[in-house]
C-alpha cells in the first residue's frame, strides 16, 4: 500500500508561494497522485492530479520527480482563504479500497 | 444546486441504536463512496459502489452496510452503534477512474 507522509503544519503569509511536499516511497505503477483541500466543516475538494512530471491548473501546480516517490503541491501567491488542510492521496482508481489519504498538512496563512 | 448532498448534517444517538445516513449526487456519476474521518482527521475509505460492484475496506465492521436504491443514492446503515463510531462521515462520487467529489459530511456522535 502506498502510504504517504506530509508535514503536519505550515505557516505562510499572504502573497507568498507555498510548497507542500508529500512522500510516497511505495507508489505503484498504476497509482496517480491527487491533492485535496479541506476547510473546517466541509468535505475535501479536489485541487489537482498528476502521474508524472508537472501539472498546472488555474489553482496550483504539481511537481512529480522521475522516481515518483514524492510530489510537491505549489500554491502561488496564497491568500487568507487558502488556510485549510491539504491532503495528498496516492492510489489506483480501479482499486478504490486501497486509496489512502495522507495525514494532511494544515496550512495557516497570515496577513 | 449541491452536487453531493448528505442528510442529516448532525446525528446524535445512543449506543446500540441503528441509524442511517443518506447521500445523493446529481452529477451523473456512476461510482459512489463512503469515508470516515476520525477525531485525528484521518480520512479513510469505507466503501465504493458502482452499481456492478461493492468494494469494502476490510477494516470496516460488518455493522456498516451501504445500500443503493438507485444510481444517484448510496445510503449508509449502521447497526448497534458504538462509541468508536463517532466521527464525520463523508459521501463522495465520481466517474469511473476519475477524481471524487465530496459531500459536506455528517457529524455522528454516539453517547
Amino acid at each position: 500500500l502506498a502510504k504517504t507522509t506530509q508535514p503536519i503544519s505550515m505557516d505562510s503569509y499572504e502573497g507568498q508561494e507555498v510548497n507542500i511536499t508529500c512522500s510516497h516511497n511505495n507508489i505503484a505503477t498504476n497509482d496517480y497522485i491527487t491533492w485535496y483541500q479541506q476547510f473546517p466543516s466541509q468535505g475535501p475538494r479536489f485541487i489537482i492530479q498528476g502521474y508524472k512530471t508537472k501539472v498546472t491548473n488555474e489553482v496550483a501546480s504539481l511537481f512529480i520527480p522521475a522516481d515518483r516517490k514524492s510530489s510537491t503541491l505549489s500554491l502561488p501567491r496564497v491568500s487568507l482563504s487558502d488556510t485549510a488542510v491539504y491532503y495528498c492521496l496516492v492510489g489506483d482508481w480501479e482499486n478504490t479500497d486501497k486509496l489512502i489519504f495522507g495525514t494532511g498538512t494544515r496550512l495557516q496563512v497570515f496577513p | 444546486d449541491t452536487a453531493v448532498s448528505q442528510t442529516p448534517k448532525y446525528l446524535v444517538t445512543q449506543m446500540g441504536n441503528d441509524k442511517s445516513i443518506k447521500c445523493e449526487q446529481n452529477l451523473g456519476h456512476d461510482t459512489m463512496y463512503w469515508y470516515k474521518q476520525d477525531s485525528k482527521k484521518f480520512l479513510k475509505i469505507m466503501f465504493s459502489y458502482n452499481n456492478k460492484e461493492l468494494i469494502i475496506n476490510e477494516t470496516v465492521p460488518n455493522r456498516f452496510s451501504p445500500k443503493s436504491p438507485d444510481k444517484a443514492h448510496l445510503n449508509l446503515h449502521i447497526n448497534s452503534l458504538e462509541l468508536g463510531d463517532s466521527a464525520v462521515y463523508f459521501c463522495a462520487s465520481s466517474r469511473v477512474k476519475e477524481t471524487q467529489y465530496f459531500g459536506p459530511g455528517t457529524r455522528l456522535l454516539v453517547l
